[in-house]
């Protein structure tokens, strides 16, 4: 049974340019959850979804920032007009119940370095 | 007031050291609380779930105490590959927000032979 994946592993984009993460979850998980890892920082929670549905977006930024879980494929973490501070890694992971009771299993991360 | 708050450490230890990691966290609704390790520039895994009675996997021992709010990590008998940062972990708690785990920024641990 395959792990959560993440792609790109490491991504590069210049000021004002979009960033797309892709994750797919692992088989039999309908919950998708992304963070963000600055440089020295902890985890910090950004979006919450489940198929076709965000169920809480409060920890993402409101503006050049989406997630979209479809019905097939995988989720979409989109960064618009990357800026500097944008640089950092990003982690999925996923969990076959709801909530947070239960592990969630994370991928390897995409690390995001905007020049 | 940051949700969970961690001691980052370093802690400097030599092979079969005992080491304690505290935690403690602001959210008084949280109801799962986890140990996670992350090895450098890796991501996050499940070192084990901590319940209030609290709870023993090998050399490994999680305390709980929901009154003070206080999360803490045992580790016995120190291996080289312990060598890693630890994540003190709770959830949301309720409702909307019982899906979102809150991390703290990670006690760093190296293990010396």
């Amino acid at each position: 049974n395959a792990g959560v994946m993440q792609n790109p592993r490491h991504l590069v984009r210049r000021r004002g340019q979009e960033a797309r993460l892709r994750c797919s979850p692992m088989k039999g998980h309908s919950h998708v959850y992304w963070y963000r890892q600055l440089p020295e920082e902890g985890l910090k929670f950004m979006v919450y979804l489940q198929k076709e549905n965000i169920i809480d977006e409060s920890g993402m930024p409101k503006e050049r920032f989406s997630a979209e879980f479809p019905k097939e494929g995988p989720s979409i973490l989109r960064i618009q007009q990357v800026v500097r501070g944008d640089s950092a890694a990003y982690f999925c992971a996923s969990s076959p119940l709801a909530g947070g009771f239960n592990e969630q299993f994370f991928g390897p991360g995409t690390r995001l370095t905007v020049l | 007031r940051k949700e969970v708050e961690q001691d980052p450490g370093p802690f400097n230890v030599p092979e079969g050291a005992t080491v304690a990691f505290n935690c403690t966290y602001s959210n008084s609704a949280s109801q799962s609380f986890f140990w996670y390790r992350q090895d450098c520039r890796k991501e996050p895994k499940l070192l084990m779930s901590v319940y209030s009675s609290g709870n023993e996997d090998g050399r490994f021992t999680a305390q709980l105490n929901r009154a003070s709010q206080y999360i803490s990590l045992l580790i016995r008998d120190s291996k080289l590959s312990d060598s890693a940062t630890y994540l003190c972990v709770v959830n949301g708690g309720r409702g909307s927000t019982l899906g979102r785990l809150y991390f703290g920024r990670g006690t760093q641990l190296t293990v010396w032979p």
